[in-house]
């Protein structure tokens, strides 16, 4: 079975310009979780799909920040403008069961640099 | 509002001795508990999870953890540290009553001395 896969593993950019950062989840988990880590300091969560649906968004920064998950599937975040403070390593995660009782496996996440 | 709290960034163990790493949370209401951990250029792993069962836990790689109510801890423990075991770990909360998101700590870097 394949894991949570993410590209691109490295992502540099400049200030201002636009990324995309794709999650393919393991397949039949409808949960996906996006989450982020600022260099030092803790993995904050930024949002929840269950499927194609937006659960819970409430980590999302601001506005800059897009998230979509096409027909339940893959996912997508996507950032625009970028920032310096976007900076970090972004993990995606899955799980098929609900009220926390499953397992959330996770990505190797991306890593950001914004120049 | 939920919140971990791990003490020790950085924490190192000759190989054989004992491992222990320390996570304290912060919940209004019972909450789950989970222990993750990294190794380099990987995704986070599932150690251990506590969910209102046993209050010691055992893991994965011989890791164990007891949730003490009483002390708000939720540490992570192993008797003889591998080389192996050198990767960061996490401990972990969520509500079970609420959303699936997990409130994380800073995470504590374990360093194994040959």
């Amino acid at each position: 079975e394949a894991g949570v896969t993410q590209f691109p593993s490295h992502s540099v950019i400049e200030k201002g310009q636009t990324v995309t950062l794709r999650c393919d989840p393991i397949s039949g988990h409808d949960n996906l979780y996006w989450y982020r880590r600022v260099m030092g300091k803790e993995i904050k969560f930024l949002l929840h799909f269950v499927k194609e649906s937006k659960q819970d968004e409430s980590g999302m920064p601001n506005n800059r920040f897009l998230a979509e998950r096409t027909g339940g599937t893959y996912s997508t975040l996507k950032v625009q403008p970028a920032e310096l403070e976007d900076s970090g390593v972004y993990f995606c995660a899955s799980s098929q069961e609900r009220k926390g009782l499953g397992e959330q496996y996770f990505g190797p996440g991306t890593r950001l640099t914004v120049t | 509002a939920q919140s971990v709290t791990q003490l020790g960034s950085h924490v190192s163990v000759s190989e054989g001795a004992l491992v222990l790493l320390r996570c304290n949370y912060s919940s209004s209401v019972p909450p789950y508990l989970f222990w993750y951990v990294q190794y380099p250029n990987q995704g986070l792993q599932l150690l251990l999870k506590y969910t209102s069962a046993a209050t010691l836990v055992k893991g994965i790689n011989g890791f164990e953890a007891e949730f003490k109510k009483s002390e708000t801890s939720f540490h992570l423990t192993k008797p003889s540290a591998h080389m192996s075991d050198a990767a960061e770990y996490f401990c972990a909360v969520s509500d079970p009553f609420g959303n699936e998101k997990l409130t994380f700590g800073t995470g504590t870097r374990l360093t194994i001395i040959p």
